[in-house]
């Protein structure tokens, strides 16, 4: 089993669609979790951190069930400038250093007109 | 403040041959991951180096090797170079220690490795 699995979709939506990515991680020592985008060809970018209760920023609203150990990304009201790979990202599992992350495979995301 | 550099750029090699990528962590970073992405994938992570010396490993051969400088720059180095080498190896620094996992890594724009 894949350390950090996704839907890889693609997800093709209109604009102003609300979609939904999942991702699933199987390290129950996980401590910290992460949403990153990464354009075509560049580097992955830290889109929001993952708190245990829930948080939003925009239109953009990440959670997190640690019993189920699932996380989700809602983008609500859809860009054309959402079209990205949307990675999740699991972090926090060496006894030493907590900073040693995990990505999942990324979740394709066309918006279109 | 500068951010996480990589060099170089784009590189094209034959198969048998090695290579050697540099990356600058952002100021005030200890630590370097180094990653590879194949395209269609998600990064995968090769090794973690700190202090000099080399922390963690993901699951690559030892045709795989890192090195770390006093400055906290980083090379990554392949020897045998076989087609599927071919990806973006991404670069990516952080602080090294514990209590500290909500801290993310910042990447650097990556090398993409060509191997004809």
């Amino acid at each position: 089993r894949k350390e950090v699995e996704q839907d890889p979709g693609p997800f093709n939506v209109p604009e102003g669609a609300t979609v939904a990515f999942n991702c699933t991680y199987s390290n129950s020592a996980s401590q910290s979790f992460f949403w990153y985008r990464q354009d075509c060809r560049k580097e992955p970018k830290l889109l929001m951190s993952v708190y245990s209760s829930g948080n939003e920023d925009g239109r953009f609203t990440a959670q997190l069930n640690r019993a189920s150990q699932y996380i989700s990304l809602l983008i609500r009201d859809s860009k054309l400038s959402d079209s990205a790979t949307y990675l999740c990202v699991v972090n926090g599992h060496d006894e030493y250093n907590n900073n040693d992350m995990r990505f999942g495979a990324g979740t394709r995301l066309t918006v279109k007109p | 403040d500068a951010g996480v550099t990589q060099s170089p750029t784009h590189l094209i090699k034959t198969r048998g041959q090695q290579v050697t990528l540099r990356c600058s962590p952002k100021s005030g970073h200890d630590t370097v991951s180094w990653y590879q992405q194949a395209l269609g994938q998600g990064p995968q992570f090769i090794f973690q180096y700190y202090e000099e010396e080399e922390r963690q490993r993901g699951n690559f051969p030892d045709r795989f090797s890192g090195h770390q400088f006093p400055n906290y720059s980083s090379e990554l180095n392949v020897n045998a170079l076989l087609l599927g080498d071919s990806a973006l190896y991404l670069c990516a620094s952080s602080l090294y220690g514990r209590g500290i996992s909500n801290q993310p890594q910042h990447f650097g724009d990556g090398t993409r490795l060509s191997i004809l």
